[in-house]
Protein backbone atom coordinates (compact mmCIF):
# COMPACT_ATOMS: atom_id res chain seq x y z
CA UNK A 1 0.00 0.00 0.00
CA UNK A 2 0.80 3.63 -0.48
CA UNK A 3 1.58 5.23 2.85
CA UNK A 4 0.82 9.41 2.99
CA UNK A 5 2.96 11.03 5.67
CA UNK A 6 1.12 14.04 6.27
CA UNK A 7 3.14 17.20 7.94
CA UNK A 8 2.79 18.76 10.48
CA UNK A 9 0.02 17.01 12.44
CA UNK A 10 -0.57 20.21 14.55
CA UNK A 11 -0.39 23.59 13.40
CA UNK A 12 -0.96 26.73 15.09
CA UNK A 13 -1.49 29.91 13.16
CA UNK A 14 -2.91 33.41 12.74
CA UNK A 15 -5.66 35.19 10.42
CA UNK A 16 -3.60 36.55 7.73
CA UNK A 17 -0.74 34.05 8.26
CA UNK A 18 0.69 31.97 4.82
CA UNK A 19 0.74 28.33 6.05
CA UNK A 20 1.63 24.90 4.46
CA UNK A 21 0.92 21.92 4.86
CA UNK A 22 3.29 19.30 3.29
CA UNK A 23 1.88 15.48 2.43
CA UNK A 24 4.75 12.43 1.20
CA UNK A 25 4.45 9.68 -0.43
CA UNK A 26 6.10 6.42 -0.35
CA UNK A 27 6.04 6.12 -3.85
CA UNK A 28 5.83 7.93 -7.11
CA UNK A 29 1.70 8.92 -7.19
CA UNK A 30 2.61 11.50 -10.28
CA UNK A 31 -0.15 14.04 -9.76
CA UNK A 32 -2.99 11.96 -8.14
CA UNK A 33 -3.30 13.55 -5.16
CA UNK A 34 -6.25 15.50 -3.19
CA UNK A 35 -6.50 17.52 -0.52
CA UNK A 36 -9.55 17.67 1.94
CA UNK A 37 -10.86 20.29 4.73
CA UNK A 38 -12.76 18.70 7.41
CA UNK A 39 -14.94 20.49 9.54
CA UNK A 40 -16.45 19.05 13.31
CA UNK A 41 -20.13 18.28 12.49
CA UNK A 42 -19.68 18.53 9.00
CA UNK A 43 -18.78 16.34 5.19
CA UNK A 44 -15.26 16.30 4.21
CA UNK A 45 -15.13 19.33 1.40
CA UNK A 46 -12.71 18.40 -1.85
CA UNK A 47 -10.23 21.64 -1.87
CA UNK A 48 -7.44 20.38 -4.88
CA UNK A 49 -7.71 17.40 -6.52
CA UNK A 50 -4.41 16.47 -9.31
CA UNK A 51 -2.21 18.09 -6.98
CA UNK A 52 -3.05 21.50 -8.35
CA UNK A 53 -6.78 21.67 -9.89
CA UNK A 54 -8.94 24.18 -7.56
CA UNK A 55 -12.49 22.54 -7.09
CA UNK A 56 -14.99 25.32 -8.05
CA UNK A 57 -15.88 27.49 -5.29
CA UNK A 58 -12.74 27.16 -3.29
CA UNK A 59 -11.28 30.45 -2.53
CA UNK A 60 -8.52 31.18 -4.33
CA UNK A 61 -6.18 31.83 -1.47
CA UNK A 62 -5.79 27.90 -1.80
CA UNK A 63 -3.52 26.22 -3.85
CA UNK A 64 -1.92 22.77 -4.34
CA UNK A 65 1.65 21.89 -5.56
CA UNK A 66 3.83 18.78 -6.10
CA UNK A 67 4.33 16.24 -8.35
CA UNK A 68 5.67 12.52 -7.66
CA UNK A 69 6.00 12.09 -3.99
CA UNK A 70 5.85 15.39 -2.52
CA UNK A 71 2.91 17.61 -2.29
CA UNK A 72 2.06 21.05 -0.22
CA UNK A 73 -1.30 23.01 0.38
CA UNK A 74 -0.94 26.44 0.64
CA UNK A 75 -3.47 28.77 2.26
CA UNK A 76 -1.86 32.19 1.32
CA UNK A 77 -3.48 34.13 3.82
CA UNK A 78 -5.83 32.70 6.69
CA UNK A 79 -9.55 33.71 6.84
CA UNK A 80 -11.07 32.44 10.11
CA UNK A 81 -13.23 30.05 8.55
CA UNK A 82 -9.74 28.26 7.27
CA UNK A 83 -9.58 27.10 11.03
CA UNK A 84 -9.95 23.39 10.31
CA UNK A 85 -8.33 19.91 9.58
CA UNK A 86 -7.18 19.51 6.49
CA UNK A 87 -5.85 15.87 4.80
CA UNK A 88 -4.24 14.43 1.50
CA UNK A 89 -5.56 11.33 -0.50
CA UNK A 90 -3.64 9.68 -2.94
CA UNK A 91 -5.72 7.88 -5.74
CA UNK A 92 -2.46 6.78 -7.76
CA UNK A 93 -3.50 2.97 -6.83
CA UNK A 94 -5.52 0.63 -4.97
CA UNK A 95 -6.13 0.98 -2.00
CA UNK A 96 -6.60 4.21 -2.03
CA UNK A 97 -4.98 5.96 1.05
CA UNK A 98 -4.79 9.06 3.47
CA UNK A 99 -2.61 11.57 5.18
CA UNK A 100 -3.21 11.35 9.25
CA UNK A 101 -4.50 14.60 9.07
CA UNK A 102 -3.04 18.28 10.13
CA UNK A 103 -5.00 20.41 12.49
CA UNK A 104 -4.89 24.10 12.05
CA UNK A 105 -5.36 26.39 14.95
CA UNK A 106 -5.77 29.78 16.31
CA UNK A 107 -2.39 31.08 17.65
CA UNK B 1 -27.11 21.24 -3.76
CA UNK B 2 -25.32 17.88 -4.20
CA UNK B 3 -26.19 15.21 -1.16
CA UNK B 4 -25.39 11.57 -0.27
CA UNK B 5 -27.05 10.72 3.23
CA UNK B 6 -26.12 7.21 4.69
CA UNK B 7 -28.18 5.17 6.40
CA UNK B 8 -28.73 1.33 8.14
CA UNK B 9 -25.78 1.74 11.11
CA UNK B 10 -26.26 0.88 14.50
CA UNK B 11 -25.37 -2.16 17.13
CA UNK B 12 -24.48 -5.23 15.59
CA UNK B 13 -22.84 -8.42 16.78
CA UNK B 14 -19.72 -9.67 15.93
CA UNK B 15 -20.02 -12.02 13.10
CA UNK B 16 -23.79 -10.15 12.25
CA UNK B 17 -24.28 -8.58 9.48
CA UNK B 18 -25.40 -5.30 8.09
CA UNK B 19 -26.53 -3.19 5.22
CA UNK B 20 -25.74 0.43 5.06
CA UNK B 21 -27.52 2.27 2.24
CA UNK B 22 -26.52 5.89 0.61
CA UNK B 23 -28.93 8.13 -0.83
CA UNK B 24 -27.71 10.42 -3.02
CA UNK B 25 -29.65 14.10 -4.21
CA UNK B 26 -28.88 17.17 -6.21
CA UNK B 27 -26.74 15.47 -8.50
CA UNK B 28 -26.04 13.19 -11.28
CA UNK B 29 -25.78 9.63 -9.99
CA UNK B 30 -25.26 7.44 -12.70
CA UNK B 31 -22.23 9.32 -13.80
CA UNK B 32 -20.72 9.93 -10.41
CA UNK B 33 -18.04 6.91 -8.87
CA UNK B 34 -19.05 5.78 -5.30
CA UNK B 35 -16.06 5.03 -2.46
CA UNK B 36 -17.10 3.90 0.97
CA UNK B 37 -14.77 5.49 3.29
CA UNK B 38 -14.46 4.51 7.04
CA UNK B 39 -12.74 6.16 10.24
CA UNK B 40 -12.63 3.70 13.74
CA UNK B 41 -12.38 5.41 16.63
CA UNK B 42 -8.93 7.66 17.24
CA UNK B 43 -7.61 6.08 13.47
CA UNK B 44 -7.23 8.32 10.25
CA UNK B 45 -9.53 7.51 6.92
CA UNK B 46 -9.86 4.03 5.39
CA UNK B 47 -11.20 3.25 2.29
CA UNK B 48 -12.56 0.00 1.73
CA UNK B 49 -14.99 0.14 -1.24
CA UNK B 50 -15.17 1.36 -4.87
CA UNK B 51 -18.03 1.08 -7.31
CA UNK B 52 -18.06 2.31 -10.90
CA UNK B 53 -20.94 4.34 -12.27
CA UNK B 54 -22.74 1.19 -14.09
CA UNK B 55 -22.04 -0.97 -11.15
CA UNK B 56 -19.99 -3.70 -13.30
CA UNK B 57 -16.48 -2.40 -11.88
CA UNK B 58 -15.72 -2.94 -8.12
CA UNK B 59 -12.96 -2.97 -5.40
CA UNK B 60 -12.52 -3.49 -1.82
CA UNK B 61 -9.31 -2.95 0.49
CA UNK B 62 -8.12 -5.93 2.00
CA UNK B 63 -9.02 -5.67 5.29
CA UNK B 64 -12.95 -6.31 4.18
CA UNK B 65 -12.40 -8.43 0.95
CA UNK B 66 -14.44 -11.18 1.10
CA UNK B 67 -16.71 -9.69 3.75
CA UNK B 68 -18.10 -6.74 2.20
CA UNK B 69 -20.01 -6.08 -1.14
CA UNK B 70 -20.88 -3.30 -3.06
CA UNK B 71 -23.83 -2.32 -5.26
CA UNK B 72 -26.11 0.07 -6.59
CA UNK B 73 -29.08 1.20 -8.10
CA UNK B 74 -28.92 4.25 -10.42
CA UNK B 75 -32.76 3.87 -10.95
CA UNK B 76 -33.11 4.89 -7.12
CA UNK B 77 -29.60 6.71 -6.64
CA UNK B 78 -28.77 4.74 -4.14
CA UNK B 79 -25.83 2.74 -3.33
CA UNK B 80 -25.29 -0.33 -0.85
CA UNK B 81 -22.77 -1.72 1.38
CA UNK B 82 -23.19 -5.29 2.58
CA UNK B 83 -21.49 -6.06 5.20
CA UNK B 84 -21.12 -10.11 7.02
CA UNK B 85 -18.92 -10.79 8.99
CA UNK B 86 -18.73 -8.00 10.97
CA UNK B 87 -15.33 -7.82 13.50
CA UNK B 88 -14.73 -5.64 16.25
CA UNK B 89 -12.01 -3.86 14.47
CA UNK B 90 -15.15 -2.77 11.57
CA UNK B 91 -16.12 0.06 14.65
CA UNK B 92 -16.35 2.86 12.47
CA UNK B 93 -18.07 6.06 11.18
CA UNK B 94 -18.75 5.31 7.45
CA UNK B 95 -18.81 7.79 4.59
CA UNK B 96 -20.32 7.39 1.28
CA UNK B 97 -18.48 9.33 -1.24
CA UNK B 98 -18.68 10.09 -4.62
CA UNK B 99 -16.74 11.55 -7.50
CA UNK B 100 -17.80 13.23 -11.13
CA UNK B 101 -14.40 10.64 -12.25
CA UNK B 102 -13.43 7.78 -11.78
CA UNK B 103 -9.98 9.05 -10.86
CA UNK B 104 -10.64 8.64 -7.00
CA UNK B 105 -11.14 11.68 -5.34
CA UNK B 106 -14.22 12.54 -3.81
CA UNK B 107 -16.01 15.86 -4.48
CA UNK B 108 -19.19 15.03 -2.25
CA UNK B 109 -18.98 13.16 0.91
CA UNK B 110 -22.33 12.06 3.32
CA UNK B 111 -21.88 12.90 6.71
CA UNK B 112 -21.06 9.22 8.12
CA UNK B 113 -22.77 6.92 9.77
CA UNK B 114 -21.87 4.94 13.12
CA UNK B 115 -21.51 1.19 13.01
CA UNK B 116 -20.53 -0.07 16.12
CA UNK B 117 -19.53 -3.92 16.35
CA UNK B 118 -20.01 -5.20 20.04
CA UNK B 119 -21.33 -8.23 21.96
Amino acid sequence: DIQMTQSPSTLSASVGDRVTITCRASQNIKKLLAWYQRKPGTAPKLLVYQASNLEGGVPSRFSGSGFGAEFTLTISSLQPDDFATYFCQQYSGYPFTFGQGTTLEIK
Amino acid sequence: QAQLVESGGGLVKPGGSLRLSCAASGLSFSDYYISWIRQAPGKGLEWISYIDTSGTYTNYADSVKGRFSISRDNDKKSVFLQMNGLRGDDTAVYYCTGGRTSWGYSDSWGQGILVTVSS
